[in-house]
């Protein structure tokens, strides 16, 4: 995949969990945004978190995300029950032309 | 608040033509200020971008797609849809329609899904 990601994480209620998403200088690095979305099972992806920490109506703040250089995360803390899904991050690649997705994280909450 | 809805065939027989047509509701494709596109997830797997397109008619597509795909939009269904050609079990997957706002914007509107599977 152009954009790499762990292909899960796992955490106790309440912890705080990290996924990352690395790319290159033609993605991430050349200053394409990165948005993340959430896909439950057996449902459609749902935009969690877009750009620069924006978050859709009714997404908690417990949802964050940083970037620096070739690379972005997400961070969940308060990890609750619902939170389990797979989390995807998205961004553009300017060598290739196209909107690029991670293959994909799965948490699971402990 | 603009609702997509996939449509079309679950089954298409190899090297036939893939056909599915996404239904806008709530808004007017023409005047929402969407860029419309699809995106697909094999079973199992991550997510795929196919293409785009703006009610202009204007498209953009998936390089390695792009020889077999084919997105229209129709502004008096308020529909958009896609066509994939010669299509081999490979493309069996889940089908998303999706739209966002400017380039490089996040896909902030998703239909549901529609499973189309490929065999004979």
């Amino acid at each position: 995949s152009v954009l790499t990601q762990p292909p899960s994480v796992s955490g106790a209620p309440g912890q705080r969990v990290t996924i990352s998403c690395t790319g290159s200088s033609s993605n991430i690095g050349a200053g394409y945004d990165v948005h993340w979305y959430q896909q439950l099972p057996g449902t459609a992806p749902k935009l969690l978190i877009f750009a620069n920490n924006n978050r859709p109506s009714g997404v908690p703040d417990r949802f964050s995300v940083s970037k620096s250089g070739t690379s972005a995360s997400l961070a969940i803390t308060g990890l609750q029950a619902e939170d389990e899904a797979n989390y995807y991050c998205q961004s553009y690649d300017s060598r290739l032309s196209v909107y690029v997705f991670g293959p994909g994280t799965e948490v699971t909450v402990l | 608040q603009l609702q997509l809805h996939e449509s079309g065939p679950g089954l298409v027989k190899p090297s036939e033509t893939l056909s599915l047509t996404c239904s806008v509701s709530g808004g007017s494709i023409s005047t929402a200020n969407y860029y419309w596109g699809w995106i697909r997830q094999p079973p199992g797997k991550g997510l795929e971008w196919i293409g785009n397109i703006y009610y202009t008619g204007s498209t953009f597509y998936n390089p390695s797609l792009k020889s077999r795909v084919t997105i229209s939009v129709d502004t008096s269904k308020n529909h958009f849809s896609l066509r994939l050609s010669s299509v081999t079990a490979a493309d069996t997957a889940v089908y998303y329609c999706a739209g966002y706002q400017l380039p490089y914007d996040p896909f902030d509107i998703w239909g549901q899904g529609t499973v189309v599977a490929v065999s004979s």
